[in-house]
């Protein structure tokens, strides 16, 4: 089965150049999350949908910050413009919500290491 | 406020030893799910083993056992019988029980399995 999808895997760009990330969910799962990682901050999340609503954005950083999610099998994350400190790996992961107390795990992407010069 | 704890920055482990990563978290929800992933040199991120806060046994799959003592608040993550893959970082992280709620991520743990 294929996993969740990222592209690209590795993004390398000057600063204030747009970025935009991409992910394809797990077929079937209905929630999809961006996280971005960082040494000093660890792993936090950005944003998250269900069923291709956003429901909570309140760990985007700032207006250059935008996330859209047009169906059930396609995301991104974009950043415009991108500043240095924007450099992190972001995740994408996806599950299949069951109900409250769903034991279902979030799959996550192979991730983008992003690099902003 | 919901939060994850993690206190060991770095385990060292010989090969074939069991060892417990530790995970304390903060929620007053009665309902939520406890999560471990392993995330390897390489950078993905693979989950490892899951607890709800009503399972009333300790979660298992094959070398992972998750020791919860609720009333404790703790989730550590027990590894028998390590092996040289095993190094990696481990993150517990928690989730309140809204179906499709994001996680909460610890700072992790790197451990590292000596031979």
């Amino acid at each position: 089965d294929a996993g969740v999808i990222q592209s690209p895997r590795h993004e390398v760009t000057e600063m204030g150049q747009e970025v935009t990330l991409r992910c394809k969910p797990i077929s079937g799962h209905n929630s999809l999350f961006w996280y971005r990682q960082t040494m000093m901050r660890g792993l936090e999340l950005l944003i998250y949908f269900n069923n291709n609503v956003p429901i909570d954005d309140s760990g985007m950083p700032e207006d250059r910050f935008s996330a859209k999610m047009p169906n059930a099998s396609f995301s991104t994350l974009k950043i415009q413009p991108s500043e240095p400190r924007d450099s992190a790996v972001y995740f994408c992961a996806s599950t299949e919500r069951r109900g409250p107390y769903s034991n279902q795990p979030q799959h996550f992407g192979d991730g983008t290491r992003l690099s902003i010069l | 406020a919901q939060k994850i704890t993690q206190t060991q920055p770095g385990m060292f482990v010989q090969e074939k030893e069991a060892v417990t990563l530790d995970c304390t978290y903060d929620t007053s929800d009665p309902s939520y799910g406890l999560f471990w992933y392993k995330q390897p040199s390489s950078g993905e991120m693979i989950f490892l083993i899951y607890q709800g806060s009503y399972d009333q046994q300790n979660a298992t799959e094959g070398r992972y056992s998750l020791n919860f003592q609720k009333a404790r608040k703790s989730a550590n993550l027990v590894i028998s019988a390590s092996q040289l893959g095993d190094s990696a970082m481990y993150f517990c992280a928690m989730r309140l029980n809204q179906a499709g709620t994001a996680l909460i991520f610890g700072k992790g743990t790197t451990l590292s399995v000596s031979s």
